[in-house]
């Protein structure tokens, strides 16, 4: 069982540049998540999906954008990153018990 | 403001010794608490979960205490492996997704 998967797991780029993380998760969760971990500071949420083709903001949404196509895909989209982007991100799912079930990150580097 | 703290923010122990994280809250609603441990470069991944009605829960040498009147939380490591070594993570729901909240998490170092 995979659970979530994220791609790529590490990736640097210029700033300006438009950048797509992908999470796929196989659980059939209508939740889904994404976050970034900063060191020092707890995982902030920067967007939300309850449900395919619903999405929210959450804590640190400027400069990001989701979609929510299918109940599977969550992708996170940079469309001019920015230095303080610099991060690493975390896709997660949760299902009808609330547990959050999260991929192994990818680590996003902007210069 | 829905806050969770995180105590100590480091710890370095030897090899099968105890110890024990502490959590506090303010997050409301409550729903539940969860700890996470997280491996460098890892995602977090769950190791208990608790509502308000429990007030302690085992998962192996792992055991997590709630005490909802105070909003305390406490992880408590029997016996200390290497692999423990990692960064443990404390996270309240409100109810709804969207209102994880979680701490700045506490970063244990097991040495031989």
């Amino acid at each position: 069982i995979a659970g979530i998967t994220q791609a790529p797991t590490s990736q640097i780029l210029a700033a300006g540049r438009r950048m797509t993380l992908r999470c796929t998760q196989d659980m059939r969760h209508n939740a889904m998540y994404w976050y970034r971990q900063d060191l020092g500071l707890g995982l902030r949420l920067i967007h939300y999906s309850n449900t395919a083709g619903t999405t929210g903001k959450g804590e640190v949404p400027d400069g990001y954008s989701v979609s929510r196509a299918n109940t599977d895909d969550f992708p996170l989209t940079l469309a001019s990153a920015v230095p303080s982007q610099t991060s690493v991100y975390f896709c997660a799912s949760s299902g009808v018990f609330g547990e959050l079930f999260f991929g192994e990150g990818s680590r996003l580097t902007v210069l | 403001k829905n806050q969770v703290e995180q105590s100590p923010q480091s710890l370095i122990i030897l090899e099968g010794k105890n110890c024990t994280l502490q959590c506090n809250y303010t997050v409301s609603p409550f729903s539940n608490l969860r700890w996470y441990k997280q491996d460098t470069g890892r995602g977090p991944v769950s190791l208990t979960i608790m509502t308000f009605s429990e007030n302690t829960k085992s998962n192996g040498r792992y055991t997590a205490t709630l005490d909802a009147d105070t909003k305390q939380s406490s992880l408590h490591i029997t016996a200390s492996q290497l692999s423990d070594s990692a960064s443990y993570i404390c996270v309240v729901s409100g109810g709804y997704g969207q209102n994880f909240v979680f701490g700045p998490g506490t970063r244990l170092s097991v040495l031989p």
